[in-house]
């Protein structure tokens, strides 16, 4: 069965600095990859995706992921770290058959310093 | 204009009542799912209906039935509430089923029960 791990549970980063959340998934063949956001009492919202092509993808509000099929791995990145992107990141992933419902990862909560 | 709307938002209720949680999506899409997020934000897989009809059926306790009257309405009544129902429930949408396409999520449905 595909598994998603995310291995910090909670990263503190200061305002500015740059950010990388971890993510590393187990399936037998590429699944579909995507990064959510998850802000206080809020819904998800999609971040990026990454279905095929460039392994280096780009979202909304600055962020980017790169897909690395020998490490499997889908880590998020951002140059530069605003306050107001103090939220809970999911990385998720979709089977291209079968059992078609995303997988999430634990999550990781991002707090920002001023 | 809310694509993906659940209601309520919160719901407060004792063991044992029976309750249901509304959701409606407003994108056209064929593929809706009803996720429950734990305590510790972990977010799981319940049902997912394609075109009214259930394709994905977790290990869920017979109490919680996913009804869907149209493609754009899957609702979740849940029998004989327990403590351990206590948690936030997502509805969400993608446009096939489990779809090579993201999902969007509501806002969410806080169940507390007491």
């Amino acid at each position: 069965a595909q598994s998603v791990t995310q291995p910090d549970i909670h990263i503190t980063v200061s305002e500015g600095a740059s950010l990388e959340l971890r993510c590393n998934y187990s399936y037998g063949a590429t699944p579909y990859l995507f990064w959510y956001v998850q802000s206080p009492g809020q819904g998800l919202q999609l971040l990026l995706k990454y279905f095929s092509g460039d392994t280096l993808v780009q979202g909304i509000k600055g962020f980017e992921a790169e897909f690395k099929r020998s490490q499997s791995s889908f880590n998020l990145r951002k140059p530069s770290v605003h306050w107001s992107d103090a939220a809970e990141y999911f990385c998720a992933v979709l089977m291209d058959t079968g059992r078609r419902a995303l997988t999430f990862g634990s999550g990781t909560r991002l707090q920002v310093q001023p | 204009d809310t694509a993906v709307s659940q209601t309520p938002k919160y719901l407060v209720t004792q063991m044992g009542n029976d309750k249901s949680i509304k959701c409606e999506q407003n994108l056209g899409h064929d593929t809706m799912y009803w996720y429950k997020q734990d305590s510790k934000k972990f977010l799981k897989i319940m049902f997912s209906y394609n075109n009214k009809e259930l394709i994905i059926n977790e290990t869920v306790p017979n109490r919680f039935s996913p009804k869907s009257p149209d493609k754009a309405h899957l609702n979740l009544h849940i029998n004989s509430l327990e403590l351990g129902d206590s948690a936030v429930y997502f509805c969400a949408s993608s446009q096939d089923a489990g779809g090579v396409s993201e999902a969007f999520f509501g806002q969410g449905t806080r169940l507390t029960v007491v």
